[in-house]
């Protein structure tokens, strides 16, 4: 059965930095598309990072050269480090799997809550 | 920048009568390799979105045949043919063609 576990998210002050984790079981991170995706309170669902099955990684604009994404296939976890954050980066941060071939995003994890606040 | 657009935004629906929710891209999503990108998610009060349908009428596992996508290029439809009081939520199409974006949502709750 496929299980995503996000971890991480607190609360940090404006300019600050933190990394989510998302602990995978029943597939492998290593050679699986992967993805973050935020939700801001109340509001949609956005696409934020993706890390391909070979390794490649993209940004949405909002994030680009602060928000980088990671994997550790020895501990089946994804990761997304965040730097210099915003107010505008709170949100709840999905980890969820899925490339082309299953039609993108097919599993998604409970969710992991990032409030950037002084 | 590829830009989806639902209608409408709040869908109220007596029991057992059928809905319907619309998508549309503001370009193809027809991908090169012919696929068409075009997913459907559920978002229940207080869960983690789940998808639906998938390359616009391939119904997920588990999802009841109730629910059902159709469309082609740049025109999209989520049908439920007969609501349930467990269909409560906010309904996303998403397309993967041009990178990920998503539409605003469809709030659909019970008349």
């Amino acid at each position: 059965e496929v299980q995503l576990v996000e971890s991480g998210g607190g609360l940090v002050q404006p300019g600050g930095s933190l990394r989510l984790s998302c602990a995978a079981s029943g597939f492998t991170v290593g050679n699986s598309y992967m993805s973050w995706v935020r939700q801001a309170p109340g509001k949609g669902l956005e696409w934020v990072s993706v890390i391909y099955g070979g390794g490649s990684t993209y940004y949405a604009d909002s994030v680009k050269g602060r928000f980088t994404i990671s994997r550790d296939s020895s501990k089946n976890t994804l990761y997304l480090q965040m730097n210099s954050l915003t107010t505008d980066d709170t949100a709840v941060y999905y980890c969820v799997r899925g490339g082309h071939r299953s039609g993108w995003f097919d599993y998604w994890g409970q969710g992991t809550l990032v409030t950037v606040s002084s | 920048d590829e830009v989806l657009t639902q209608s409408p935004l709040s869908l109220a629906v007596t029991l057992g009568q059928p809905a319907s929710i619309s998508c549309r891209s503001n370009q193809s999503l027809v991908y090169s390799d012919g696929n068409i990108y075009l997913n459907w998610f559920q978002q229940r009060p207080g869960q983690s979105p789940r998808r639906l349908i998938y390359k616009v009428s391939n119904r997920d596992s588990g999802v009841p045949d109730r629910f059902s996508g159709s469309g082609s290029d740049t025109d999209f439809t989520l049908k439920i043919s007969r609501v349930e009081a467990d269909d409560v939520g906010v309904y996303y199409c998403m397309q993967g063609t041009h990178w990920w974006t998503f539409g605003q949502g469809t709030k659909v709750e019970i008349k």
